[in-house]
């Protein structure tokens, strides 16, 4: 079955710092992938997405690249903020669910210190 | 507009008791789906409406979950008798039209079954 793994936190880093949060799937066929994140007492909100192989998403600096190669979607940023503490989740959705149904890794909580 | 919403979002019950969980999509959104975050591992699917139908409800549990949606608006998650391994966080999300990429969530409900 599809499944999504990864990297555990949490992840603690100074402002300021580079962030990479690895993101591993298993599919079949070519699956949108997705990072969203959950910030303190909020709902999960989408950060980016990638819907085919090469595809990069970016929003608010955050970026990831759909790799068929190696069935990752790592998540990155160059420069974290304090506001960026939250947990991100990695997800997909299979080509053979055309109702969007999703598929979440573990999350992984990033602190961002001053 | 408002965006999804959730009642309560906190729950303490006893083992054995009853707990009906609410959510409250956005309006206009035909999809609604309900996931659970149990001990900090993935968000699981649960099950997905469109409108008052159950288009999947694969993910859930058994059949002490029970979830409606009267009128293709808000829908209701009964779980009945409550178990130890019940608790955890209840996301609800909401989405327009068939394959759409963004799902919009509500801050969850957190279930404690004690």
């Amino acid at each position: 079955g599809n499944s999504v793994t990864q990297m555990e936190g949490p992840v603690t880093l100074s402002e300021e710092a580079f962030l990479t949060i690895n993101c591993t799937y298993t599919a079949t066929g070519y699956p949108s992938l997705f990072w969203y994140v959950q910030y303190p007492g909020e709902g999960l909100q989408l950060l980016l997405k990638a819907t085919k192989a090469d595809d990069k998403g970016s929003n608010k600096g955050f970026e990831a690249t759909y790799r068929k190669e190696t069935t990752s979607f790592h998540l990155e940023k160059g420069s974290v903020q304090v506001s960026d503490s939250a947990v991100y989740f990695c997800a997909l959705s299979a080509t053979t669910d055309s109702w969007g149904k999703l598929q979440f890794g573990a999350g992984t909580q990033v602190v961002v210190t001053p | 507009e408002a965006g999804v919403t959730q009642f309560p979002s906190h729950s303490v019950i006893e083992k054995g008791q009853t707990v009906t969980l609410r959510c409250d999509p956005i309006s206009g959104h035909d999809n609604l789906y309900w996931y659970r975050r149990v001990m900090g591992k993935e968000i699981k699917f649960l099950l997905h409406f469109v409108k008052e139908s159950k288009q999947d409800e694969s993910g859930m549990p058994n059949n002490r979950f029970l979830a409606e949606r009267t009128g293709g608006t808000y829908s209701t998650l009964k779980v009945q008798p409550a178990e130890l391994e019940d608790s955890g966080v209840y996301f609800c999300a909401s989405s327009q039209g068939r394959a759409s990429y963004e799902q919009y969530f509500g801050p969850g409900t957190r279930l404690t079954v004690t």
